[in-house]
């Protein structure tokens, strides 16, 4: 099935940074997600975004709907450790119920 | 409100071998979801319920899969003849209403040898 392009893959960062992760679609989107999961657990929902040009935060994460609708961005700041998992967007035309996901990005923080 | 919940947690089977997993949503959700996830992949949609009616299928969703929502709560996935290449999470997930957000469970791991 289709997957939206997350980039990057994978990130090796220190604590204290800032993370910023994009994800494209060659087709719109009328909601993006943004999820997490840590390994062995189900993606848990991070921020909902409804409208093009929005830009929502949930205390360090802010993510933004491109204006296009093709694409989603999520910025992290001041990294800490349990920010370490797996990041998918994951984006639903309306009316479809039905998420695309992205194909994640791994973040690892470095001691 | 305690979550989607999800049963078993991890499931390891013989091929050939017939599996069912339950999923409760979050109570007052009416629309339940099912995803698969394979290693290093995100979750693919397999199907959703709004109440008790089966309303989606996708074509990843083979004639050994079966899903029930009988009384419009809990959800049961059932595959058949299981296959090695049936190996994955799987996904619960429920909203509220058309075009909410989607609350995740922990997922069913299975492992089939």
């Amino acid at each position: 099935g289709q997957q939206l392009n997350q980039s990057p893959q994978s990130m090796f960062i220190q604590e204290g940074e800032d993370v910023s992760m994009n994800c494209t679609s060659s087709s719109i989107f009328n909601t993006w997600l943004w999820y997490k999961q840590d390994p062995g657990e189900g993606p848990v929902l991070l921020i909902a975004l409804y409208k093009a040009g929005e830009l929502t935060s949930n205390g360090r994460l802010t993510a933004q709907f491109g204006i296009t609708r093709k694409d989603s961005f999520l910025n992290i700041s001041a990294s800490i450790p349990s920010d370490v998992g797996i990041y998918f967007c994951a984006g639903q035309l309306r009316g479809n119920e039905k998420l695309t996901f992205g194909t994640g990005t791994r973040l690892t923080i470095i001691p | 409100d305690t979550g989607v919940s999800q049963d078993p947690r991890h499931k390891i089977t013989k091929r050939g071998q017939n599996v069912t997993f339950r999923c409760d949503p979050i109570s007052e959700h009416n629309r339940l979801y099912w995803y698969r996830q394979t290693l290093g992949q995100g979750p693919e949609f397999l199907t959703y319920f709004q109440n008790e009616a089966q309303l989606e299928k996708s074509r990843l969703l083979s004639d050994r899969f079966s899903a029930e929502r009988p009384k419009g709560s809990f959800s049961t996935l059932e595959i058949q003849r299981t296959e090695q290449g049936d190996s994955a999470m799987y996904l619960c997930a429920s909203s509220l209403a058309r075009d909410s957000e989607q609350y995740f469970g922990p997922g069913t791991r299975l492992t089939v040898t």
